[in-house]
Formats: structure tokens, sequence, C-alpha cells
């Protein structure tokens, strides 16, 4: 199953709503997580189930979709969400991630 | 989420073998191991479930790299043979949380395989 994240880079400023895309290539149900990643650092868990918030994860952070189409919307960038993000689908083997989507500071 | 850590990277000559480990506590959950080449995204090589007894790959590593785990010793392990360049990477271990649907809860810092003559 392949997944494909748009936009691939993406220039926000502090303060703005952001959204990426995640699209299967097939139905995964809701078998979707979300993962943030910074420089240097191992990927961080968001979002899981497609919409449901990891404990400790900020609520500014949302995910939503099913099927084939997915979306982690963050509401009010903050410094510290300046980073590179990728959606995962687990609904069978081989599992597989979006390319990911860097996010800069505008 | 639980601390994993991950074990065994470093240089390797193409065609060679090295072995990661990663300290995994729990053995009730299947282990995972995901790597990232230089400079790009993730890529999930290799599963294992919590009894030991299936094991799935990704096709890039069929038929050269084994995971195995010792619930005795709280680890899982990734054999990795006939290396080539391609496989130089941060290799990451990751917990797998099973409900209804799944999930990585937790992940370690990475270990660096480098595959270079």
């Amino acid at each position: 199953i392949q997944l494909t994240q748009s936009p691939s880079f993406l220039s926000a400023s502090v303060g703005d709503r952001v959204t990426i895309t995640c699209r299967a290539s097939q139905g995964i149900s809701s078998y979707l997580a979300w993962y943030q990643q910074k420089p240097g650092k191992a990927p961080k868990l968001l979002i899981y189930a497609a919409s449901t918030l990891q404990s400790g994860v900020p609520s500014r952070f949302s995910g939503s979709g099913s099927g084939t189409e997915f979306t982690l919307t963050i509401s009010s960038l903050q410094p510290e969400d300046f980073a590179s993000y990728y959606c995962q689908q687990l609904s069978g083997y081989p599992y597989t991630f979006g390319q990911g989507t860097k996010l800069e500071i505008k | 989420e639980v601390q994993l850590v991950e074990s065994g990277g470093g240089l390797v000559k193409p065609g060679g073998s090295v072995r990661l480990s990663c300290a995994a506590p729990g053995s009730t959950y299947y282990m995972n191991w995901v790597r990232q080449a230089p400079g790009k995204g993730l890529e999930w090589v290799s599963s294992i479930s919590s009894g030991g007894t299936y094991m799935y790959y990704a096709d890039s590593v069929k038929g050269r790299f084994t995971i195995s785990r010792d619930t005795a010793r709280n680890s899982v392990y990734l054999q990795m043979s006939s290396l080539r360049a391609e496989d130089t990477a941060v290799y990451y271990c990751a917990r797998e949380q099973q409900r209804v649907y799944n999930w990585f809860d937790s992940w370690g810092e990475g270990t660096l395989v480098i595959v270079s003559s």
C-alpha cells in the first residue's frame, strides 16, 4: 500500500493553521498513524487510529480521515512544531510510510 | 511509552554482516525495525510477534535480514547479512501497540549502520 503525502515541503509562520494530507493507494480503514521527527531524533507518535491523539501531545494537533484520505492539522503553529511529519499505514504488511512533509519557518 | 535502546551499529564492508540489538522491556508486544537512510524518509524493515512465531520483512531486505527476539533477555535482534551500500541508515527499533488498531508508540534513539569499503 503506497502512501502519498502532500505537500512535501511547507513554509509557514508561528500561529498559522496548517494541514498535511496523506493518501493511500487502497482503503486502509483507520489504520493510520502520524509521527513528528526533529533532526537527529527518533520519530514521535502524534496521532493513531487516524484521529486519536497520543497522550501528552498538545491538542493543537488533530487527525481526521478514513479509507484512503487522511489529514493532520496543526491549529496554531508553535516554534517547536517545525519538523518533519510522516504518515504510516498499519493495515497490512509491509507497513509503509509516506515520504514525509518538512515544515519550515517562513 | 518505554525506553528502547539500540546497539550494534558501525562500519561494515559490502557483503558483510552485523547484528543489531534492541533492549525492549516487556515481551507482550510486537516489535519492529525501521530505518532511515541519510537525508531520506522512514522505511519499515521488519516485525516480530510477541512470542517470536511470526516475522515479516520488507521486500528490500527479505532473504538477507533476520529478526529474532529473546524474551528472557527482553531483547530484539536484527541480523543483517549480504549488506549493500543502500542499507546504510539509522536503524530504529519501535514497539507496536495492538488494539483494534495498531501503532508504534515507543522508539529507540537509533543506531547507525554504514556499509562502505
